[in-house]
């Protein structure tokens, strides 16, 4: 079975400020799907991005970005320029083909951009 | 965009109560979820449904049953309510395989 580690429970950081949120999972897998989702505190969750693990390429998507590292098991997320819509709670999930699109998440983190 | 609509935000019942909580999406997609999410353990599947009366356990279902007599309605069911139900449940869709999920907006669910 798959597992997902968020270990940061909560994070702050300074508006116009980079933080990096960490995400660790174990799989036996060699081809699965990693997601970090975003739930603000309206409560709807927002997909942020998604990496396909036989893609070597970091994902990106405007001021979010991955690092995708396959071997250590390894998927943060980095948030640019950081705004004070961002603060949410972040998951990382991880999904196996083949497995009906079920979902593992992580513990999620709190984010919290200070003005 | 995707639409899916939780029949509920807020919900309180008593134990032993048998209770619904309808989720419905308005894109025709194949597959429909449902998560219970609890501080410190992110989200955990109870079950999932890949078409129409079809059905899969999740990580938790015990407690928990589904119906899924339209494409579109995926119900989640708490048979015989009890306090250890009570949770954020959060329904779920995607069109098929490696698609991303689509969110509800939540039902806090209180048993008393």
């Amino acid at each position: 079975a798959q597992t997902v580690t968020q270990s940061q429970p909560e994070m702050s950081v300074q508006e116009a400020e980079t933080v990096t949120l960490s995400c660790t999972y174990d799989t036996s897998e060699n081809n699965y799907y990693l997601f970090w989702y975003k739930q603000p505190p309206s409560r709807q969750m927002i997909l942020v991005i998604r990496q396909e693990a036989y893609k070597q390429q970091n994902a990106t998507e405007n001021r979010f970005s991955v690092n995708f590292q396959k071997a250590a098991k390894s998927f943060s997320l980095k948030i640019s320029d950081s705004q004070l819509g961002d603060t949410a709670m972040y998951f990382c999930a991880f999904m196996k083909p083949g497995s009906g699109s079920r979902l593992t998440f992580g513990e999620g983190t709190q984010l919290t951009v200070n003005p | 965009d995707v639409k899916v609509t939780q029949s509920s935000r807020y919900l309180v019942k008593r134990t032993g109560e048998k209770v619904f909580l309808e989720c419905v999406q308005d894109m025709d997609h194949e597959n429909m979820f449902w998560y219970r999410q609890d501080p410190g353990l992110g989200l955990r599947l109870i079950y999932f449904s890949y078409d129409v009366k079809m059905k899969e356990k999740g990580d938790i279902p015990e407690g928990y049953s589904v119906s899924r007599e339209k494409k579109e309605r995926f119900s989640l069911i708490l048979e015989s309510a009890s306090t250890n139900q009570t949770s954020m449940y959060l329904c779920a869709s995607n069109l098929w395989g490696d698609q991303p999920q689509h969110f509800g907006d939540g039902t806090r669910l209180s048993i008393l």
